[in-house]
């Protein structure tokens, strides 16, 4: 079955302890993108990958790291987490069209960060 | 004008009726135009892609209007199921990187009621 795959799908921490987010495609796709999604907000992208090695920020990057060491794989990593990192992440990927093409969003990971 | 602009709604209709959502957008270089459903606490879906010529996939129908740079999504005869937020979600550009980053509206509430 096609899909993305995030975990954990649930995540408290507290202010400053480094977590790691992960996201998996099994679509062989080459782009893939987080957002954020917060109330009166609507989703916002932290950051794309067009293909292996190949990152970019998108509109909300600061306190983020991501990386694509692999095709499927693409963590986020929050290295001091804070209480305004506090939302709803979704992991999306897409074919090469990219964003001419469907964008496939995984389950999404609730995060609080106390 | 913002990138992305919806109504939030809610939008409150009896089953059978038809519902019409517009969005309108301030990027005249983008060239990629989409329909996303979310599901309360789930991941957006895309619902349909919009043509320039318009389209339609059973009860649905999306209409673009680049002069006016608008986009609408009309739904007849609603169900119960059709219950959702609607996202209106927009490419930034229409070549080079952000051709691949997509803009999403903060999505427009219905509820179709018994």
């Amino acid at each position: 079955e096609a899909q993305v795959t995030q975990n954990p799908r649930y995540l408290i921490t507290v202010t400053g302890k480094k977590l790691t987010v992960t996201c998996s495609q099994n679509m062989n796709h080459e782009y893939m993108s987080w957002y954020r999604q917060d109330p009166g907000l609507g989703l916002r992208q932290i950051y794309y990958s067009m293909n292996v090695e190949v990152t970019d920020k998108g509109d909300v990057p600061e306190g983020y790291k991501v990386s694509r060491k692999e095709k499927r794989n693409f963590p986020l990593i929050l290295e001091s987490p804070s209480p305004n990192q506090t939302s709803l992440y979704f992991c999306a990927s897409s074919s090469r069209q990219g964003g001419t093409d469907t964008q496939y969003f995984g389950p999404g990971t609730r995060l609080t960060v106390l | 004008r913002k990138e992305v602009e919806q109504d939030p709604g809610p939008f409150n209709v009896p089953e059978g009726a038809t519902v019409a959502f517009n969005c309108t957008y301030s990027n005249s270089a983008s060239q990629s135009f989409f329909w996303y459903r979310q599901d309360c606490r789930k991941e957006p879906k895309l619902l349909m892609s919009v043509y320039s010529s318009g389209n339609e996939d059973g009860r649905f129908t999306a209409q673009l209007n680049r002069a006016s740079q608008y986009i609408s999504l009309l739904i007849r005869d609603s169900k119960l199921s059709d219950s959702a937020t609607y996202l209106c979600v927009v490419n930034k550009k229409y070549s080079g990187a952000g051709s691949y980053q997509l803009t999403f509206g903060k999505g427009t509430k219905l509820s179709v009621i018994p």
